[in-house]
C-alpha cells in the first residue's frame, strides 16, 4: 500500500529566502506526482504535475522534481514571499490506483 | 465558469444525526470523490465515482454513504455510524482519461457537537 510523507511538517523562513520541501513514497509504481497548496479552510489548488517519465516541472518560482527510484520529489520555492505562506500537499497516484494519496502536508510561513 | 460547488461551507449537527454533504461539478467529468481532511493528517479517500449509478469504497468508508444519480452530483451522507465525523470533506472531480488530473472544491467543514 503506498504510503507518503513530508518533511518538515512545518516550516517558518524570512522573505527572499530560496526552500525545499520534501515528498516521500514507498511504492515506485507511480503514474504521476502532484503538488498541491492548500490556504487555511479552503479547497486544494493545483501547483505542479509530474508525469512519472519526467523529471522535473516548472512554473515561474516553482520547481518540482522527481526521482522514483529513491521514492523522492522535492518542491522549490525561489525568493520565497509572504503570499507563498500556505499548507503544500504531495500526493501520488499510483500506476493501479483510481485516485491520489496524499501526505500530510507541510505548513509553511513565511514572514516579512 | 466551470468548477466544483460544495454547500454549505460550514454544518453544524448534533450527535447522532444524519447530514448530507453537497457536491456538484459542471465539468462534464466522469469521475468524482469525497476525501475527508482531519489536522495535521493528509487526505484520505472515503468514496469515489467513475460513472454514474456506479461507486466504490475507499479507505475510511465506514460510517458514510453516496449516491452518483446523475454525472454531475455526488452527495455524501455521514451517518450516526461515523465515530468521529468533525472534519473538513472535499469533494473532487476528473475526467476519466486523465488520471490523476484532479479538481476539487472549496470543501465544508463539518462539526458534530
Amino acid at each position: 500500500k503506498q504510503e507518503v510523507t513530508q518533511i518538515p511538517a512545518a516550516l517558518s523562513v524570512p522573505e527572499g529566502e530560496n526552500l525545499v520541501l520534501n515528498c516521500s513514497f514507498t511504492d515506485s509504481a507511480i503514474y504521476n506526482l502532484q503538488w498541491f497548496r492548500q490556504d487555511p479552510g479552503k479547497g486544494l489548488t493545483s501547483l505542479l504535475l509530474i508525469q512519472s517519465s519526467q523529471r522535473e516541472q516548472t512554473s515561474g518560482r516553482l520547481n518540482a522534481s522527481l526521482d522514483k527510484s529513491s521514492g523522492r520529489s522535492t518542491l522549490y520555492i525561489a525568493a520565497s514571499q509572504p503570499g507563498d505562506s500556505a499548507t503544500y500537499l504531495c500526493a501520488v497516484m499510483s500506476n493501479y490506483g483510481q485516485n491520489f494519496v496524499f501526505g500530510p502536508g507541510t505548513r509553511l510561513s513565511v514572514l516579512p | 465558469d466551470g468548477g466544483i460547488t460544495q454547500s454549505p461551507k460550514y454544518l453544524f449537527r448534533k450527535e447522532g444525526q444524519n447530514v448530507t454533504l453537497s457536491c456538484e461539478q459542471n465539468l462534464n467529468h466522469d469521475a468524482m470523490y469525497w476525501y475527508r481532511q482531519d489536522p495535521g493528517q493528509g487526505l484520505r479517500l472515503i468514496y469515489y465515482s467513475q460513472i454514474v449509478n456506479d461507486f466504490q469504497k475507499g479507505d475510511i468508508a465506514e460510517g458514510y454513504s453516496v449516491s452518483r444519480e446523475k454525472k454531475e452530483s455526488f452527495p455524501l451522507t455521514v451517518t450516526s455510524a461515523q465515530k468521529n465525523p468533525t472534519a473538513f470533506y472535499l469533494c473532487a472531480s476528473s475526467i476519466e482519461s486523465e488520471k490523476g488530473a484532479e479538481n476539487f472544491g472549496p470543501g465544508t467543514r463539518l462539526t458534530v457537537l
